[in-house]
C-alpha cells in the first residue's frame, strides 16, 4: 500500500504526558499536512511543509504542538503537556505541488484522560 | 465568518434519489475546490477535485463550481446506501493551506 500512513492509529494518555505522531506521506509528495478534527466538525487546519520547511502554522496552535518534517520524507507531531481539550483526531495529508490533490491517512486518535 | 461555510445537515434521503450538497465561500484567491467524503473514524477519502469554475464529472459523482457566485456543489446520482457518510467540502489557493466545511452528514434509506 502506497497511501499515507499514520501511526499510531490510537493512543490514550494521561494528562500531562508527552505524545508524538508519526505521517509517511505518498513517496514523491513534498507537500505534507496536519490537521486537528474533533467530532462532528471539519478538519481544522494546524501545519504544513513544503519538503522539510515548515510553510505555515496555525496562529490557533499553542507553542504546545510542535512538528517536524526532518529530511522531507516523514514528519512528526508532538503534543507537549497534553490537556484534556487536545483529545481529537489527528490526521495528516499529502500533496504534490501547489494545486496537488490531498489525499489524507486514517488518523490517529488520540484520547486525553 | 468562517471563509467556507457547509450546511452540517443530517441530510436523509431515500435510495436511488439525487443528492445535493453546496458549500459557499468567502475568498476569492480560492482555485482549487475538493470533495472528501468521510466515514465514521476513518480519514477523508477523496472524491472530487477540480481547478476553477465548471463542471468535472466521474461515476454517479459531479461536482460543480461557480467562482463569480463563490458556490460549489456536489451531485451524487442513483444513491446508495454506502453513499452514507459525512461529505467534507475543501478548497484552497495557489500555494496555501487547505480549508474545510464542516462536513454534510448524510443518510440514504434503503
Amino acid at each position: 500500500d502506497t497511501g499515507v500512513s499514520q501511526n499510531p492509529r490510537h493512543k490514550i494518555t494521561k494528562r500531562g504526558q508527552n505524545v508524538t505522531f508519526r505521517c509517511d506521506p505518498i513517496s514523491e509528495h513534498n507537500r505534507l499536512y496536519w490537521y486537528r478534527q474533533t467530532l462532528g466538525q471539519g478538519p481544522e487546519f494546524l501545519t504544513y511543509f513544503q519538503n522539510e520547511a515548515q510553510l505555515e502554522k496555525s496562529r490557533l496552535l499553542s507553542d504546545r504542538f510542535s512538528a517536524e518534517r526532518p529530511k522531507g520524507s516523514f514528519s512528526t507531531l508532538e503534543i507537549q503537556r497534553t490537556e484534556q481539550g487536545d483529545s481529537a483526531m489527528y490526521l495528516c495529508a499529502s500533496s504534490y505541488g501547489q494545486g496537488g490533490e490531498a489525499f489524507f491517512g486514517q488518523g490517529t486518535r488520540l484520547t486525553v484522560v | 465568518q468562517k471563509e467556507v461555510e457547509q450546511d452540517p445537515g443530517p441530510l436523509s434521503v431515500p435510495e436511488g434519489a439525487i443528492v445535493s450538497l453546496n458549500c459557499t465561500y468567502s475568498n476569492s484567491a480560492f482555485q482549487y475546490f475538493m470533495w472528501y467524503r468521510q466515514y465514521s473514524r476513518k480519514g477523508p477519502e477523496l472524491l472530487m477535485y477540480t481547478y476553477s469554475s465548471g463542471n468535472k464529472e466521474d461515476g454517479r459523482f459531479t461536482a460543480q463550481v461557480d467562482k463569480s457566485s463563490k458556490y460549489i456543489s456536489l451531485f451524487i446520482r442513483d444513491s446508495q446506501p454506502s453513499d452514507s457518510a459525512t461529505y467534507l467540502c475543501a478548497m484552497k489557493g495557489s500555494a496555501s493551506k487547505i480549508i474545510f466545511g464542516s462536513g454534510t452528514r448524510l443518510s440514504i434509506r434503503p
